[in-house]
């Protein structure tokens, strides 16, 4: 079965802290990894996309790595600010012929505070 | 700002009835996935377009349907509403390259429908 488990699924962090959030992964054939930014009641924006030779991308203060042996993902955040205070969705591709089927994860719901 | 636009943004209606949902897409983008999320639920991929033509399906009930049109906006038409159909609607929209594997998908504002 495909799936996307995300941890820990929520967390609370004080600001100008860094934390790590966590992606498992079970879908085949992979195709690429997202991580989505979703502010609450607004849709998602993208952070980063990874195919499968990739190990490591950057956005700002966030950076994704992959490891495609082990299906596994994190995105770690540095220096956190205040307006990081949101959900963080893990997307996974699979690919499907010519279109991609997507599994989303359920999300790790991020709170920094002062 | 995303650049893809969404109507309404708010939606209340009553079990049983039909709504239809709009989206623009971002220009130059010619892909448009719909999504659901529920109260405190992740997102539910629900249909793709591409340049008019339907390429991939998700979790869509039979009661939803969607269309995109020659000007690339799209539809979401939901009918039969049940309660557990209350949720955010997301549109998205992509350029989409030869595969469209590695697209950055731009998200709508949303539309929150509620069914009472």
């Amino acid at each position: 079965k495909n799936q996307v488990e995300q941890s820990p699924q929520s967390l609370i962090i004080l600001e100008g802290k860094n934390c790590t959030l966590q992606c498992n992964y079970t879908v085949s054939p992979f195709s690429n990894l997202r991580w989505y930014k979703q502010d609450t009641g607004r849709g998602p924006v993208s952070l980063t996309i990874m195919t499968f030779s990739e190990n490591t991308k950057s956005n700002g203060r966030y950076t994704a790595t992959l490891d495609a042996d082990t299906k596994q993902s994190s995105l770690h955040i540095t220096a956190s600010q205040l307006s990081d205070s949101a959900s963080y969705i893990c997307v996974v591709s699979r690919a499907a012929g010519t279109a991609s089927k997507l599994t989303f994860g359920t999300g790790t719901r991020l709170q920094v505070t002062l | 700002d995303s650049g893809v636009t969404q109507t309404p943004k708010h939606l209340i209606t009553a079990t049983g009835q039909r709504v239809t949902l709009r989206c623009s897409p971002r220009s130059g983008d010619l892909s448009v996935y719909w999504y659901q999320q529920s109260l405190d639920q992740g997102l539910q991929f629900l249909i793709q377009y591409y340049n008019g033509e339907e390429r991939a399906k998700g979790n869509i009930l039979e009661r939803f349907s969607a269309q995109q049109f020659p000007d690339l906006h799209s539809e979401l038409n939901l009918s039969s509403l049940e309660l557990g159909d209350s949720a955010l609607y997301f549109c998205a929209s992509s350029v989409t390259r030869t595969s469209g594997r590695t697209d950055t998908q731009y998200f709508g504002p949303g539309t929150r429908l509620t069914v009472l």
